[in-house]
């Protein structure tokens, strides 16, 4: 089974605190995807990553940034946490590029950022 | 744009059949997956179409109409454990698009 686990379920910052979430797949997966999922919204894409070093933005890429030095390992940074991004990030892996391919999503982190 | 409209909440009996609806726009089409998510829980894949017509998995069925920019995700026999949101996604030019999600309330 494809596991993918996110480093806290739940977490409470304070405004103009820096963030870390933390995404681990453990199947080998070259992509890894970062959204945060609000109510009416669905899930917006944040950041992507195809590969190890490399990412791209996604739809809504402001105020966050990512890391990937590991290929299992797919990180997202809040530099200065803001109330708007109060939310439920969920991170997610797929196998390939190719277009069909499953995305696997984590538990998600629900932060609150005060 | 693009964008993808689903129910906001639906709610069913056990045992009965339900049908939720999603139509999309977006630029690129690429297949179309469904996702149930419990509360509080990680979304899990239950469907993927990328040829019109419908795709059966036991008790879930997903239809696809390109043409039409439209799927529906048919339950059947449903269950209390079914009561959940189901998220509608579509593989656009280079990634992933979600709808905001139906939510699926079953009551005895």
């Amino acid at each position: 089974d494809v596991k993918v686990t996110q480093s806290s379920r739940y977490l409470v910052k304070r405004t103009g605190e820096k963030v870390f979430l933390e995404c681990v797949q453990d199947m080998d997966h070259e992509n890894m995807f970062w959204y945060r999922q609000d109510p009416g919204l669905g899930l917006r894409l944040i950041y992507f990553s195809y590969d190890v070093k490399m990412k791209e933005k996604g739809d809504i890429p402001e105020g966050y940034s990512v890391s990937r030095e590991k290929k299992e390992r797919f990180s997202l940074i809040l530099e200065s946490a803001s109330t708007n991004q109060t939310s439920m990030y969920l991170c997610a892996s797929s196998f390939s590029w190719r277009l069909n391919e499953t995305q696997y999503f984590g538990p998600g982190t629900r932060l609150l950022v005060l | 744009g693009q964008n993808i409209d689903q129910p906001t909440e639906m709610t069913a009996t056990e045992g009965a059949i339900v049908q939720i609806n999603c139509t999309y726009q977006t630029s690129g089409f690429n297949g179309l997956f469904w996702y149930q998510q419990h509360a509080g829980e990680a979304p899990t894949f239950l469907s993927y179409n990328v040829l019109d017509g419908l795709e059966e998995k036991g008790r879930f069925s997903s239809f696809l109409s390109r043409s039409k920019g439209y799927s529906y995700l048919l339950l059947k026999e449903l269950q209390m454990k079914d009561s959940a949101s189901y998220l509608c996604a579509v593989w656009g030019y280079n990634k992933l698009i979600f709808g905001a999600g139906t939510r699926l309330a079953v009551h005895p």
